[in-house]
């Protein structure tokens, strides 16, 4: 098993142009979720997804959008790249609804936003 | 913000023991995770506490204190490859599962 992959590794953007990220996980886990890291910030959750078909926003979900039309694919994207969009992305998925189930992640997309 | 609190660096000795401390405050708790995260890469699971008590997992301990909004992370004998972030994390109770992380503790082990 490949676990979560992402792609891609690196990014850098111009502001105002679009892209998408994609999150591929191979453990046919239920719920996805997209958190973004910056220095002195923590993890902090953008959106999720509990079932194919289906998203939520998270804390920071402005600027982003999402999809899971696939249950092994959840897609980000930025509609139009803002500088403060530069941060490193992370997926992660869980395998069912029990609290006790770890999250697992992705290596990060490190994204730059010029 | 998060209502999760935890030092921001710490430094220990090699061979020694940390203790890396995490304050929360919700109402909708459902559990707490440790994360380990070193640099450039991705978190990896350490513990799960969900009731007051310690979980012992070799050289990791983790203990919760619910009423007190209290956890710690106990590392012993420590190796240089324990030079790490330690990510605290509440799971909330909306079903789910997510997860609200403090900044993490940078700790650097010294020979």
């Amino acid at each position: 098993n490949a676990g979560v992959t992402q792609t891609p590794k690196f990014r850098v953007l111009k502001t105002g142009q679009s892209m998408t990220l994609l999150c591929a996980q191979d453990m046919n886990h239920e719920y996805m979720y997209w958190y973004r890291q910056d220095p002195g910030m923590g993890l902090r959750l953008i959106h999720y997804s509990v079932g194919e078909g289906t998203t939520a926003k998270g804390e920071v979900p402005d600027g982003y959008n999402v999809s899971r039309l696939k249950k092994q694919n959840f897609l980000l994207g930025l509609e139009s790249a803002a500088p403060s969009q530069t941060s490193v992305y992370f997926c992660a998925s869980i395998r069912t609804s029990a609290s006790t189930d770890t999250q697992y992640f992705g290596p990060g997309t490190r994204l730059t936003v010029l | 913000g998060q209502n999760i609190d935890q030092p921001t660096e710490m430094t220990a000795t090699e061979g020694a023991i940390v203790q890396i401390n995490c304050t929360y405050q919700t109402s909708g708790f459902n559990g707490l995770f440790w994360y380990q995260q070193h640099a450039g890469e991705a978190p990896t699971f350490l513990s799960y506490n969900v009731l007051d008590g310690l979980e012992e997992k070799g050289r990791f301990s983790s203990f919760l204190s619910r009423s007190k909004g209290y956890s710690y992370l106990l590392l012993k004998e420590l190796q240089m490859k324990d030079s790490a972030s330690y990510l605290c994390a509440w799971v909330d109770q909306t079903g789910a599962n997510n997860l609200f992380f403090g900044t993490g503790t940078r700790l650097t082990v010294i020979p």
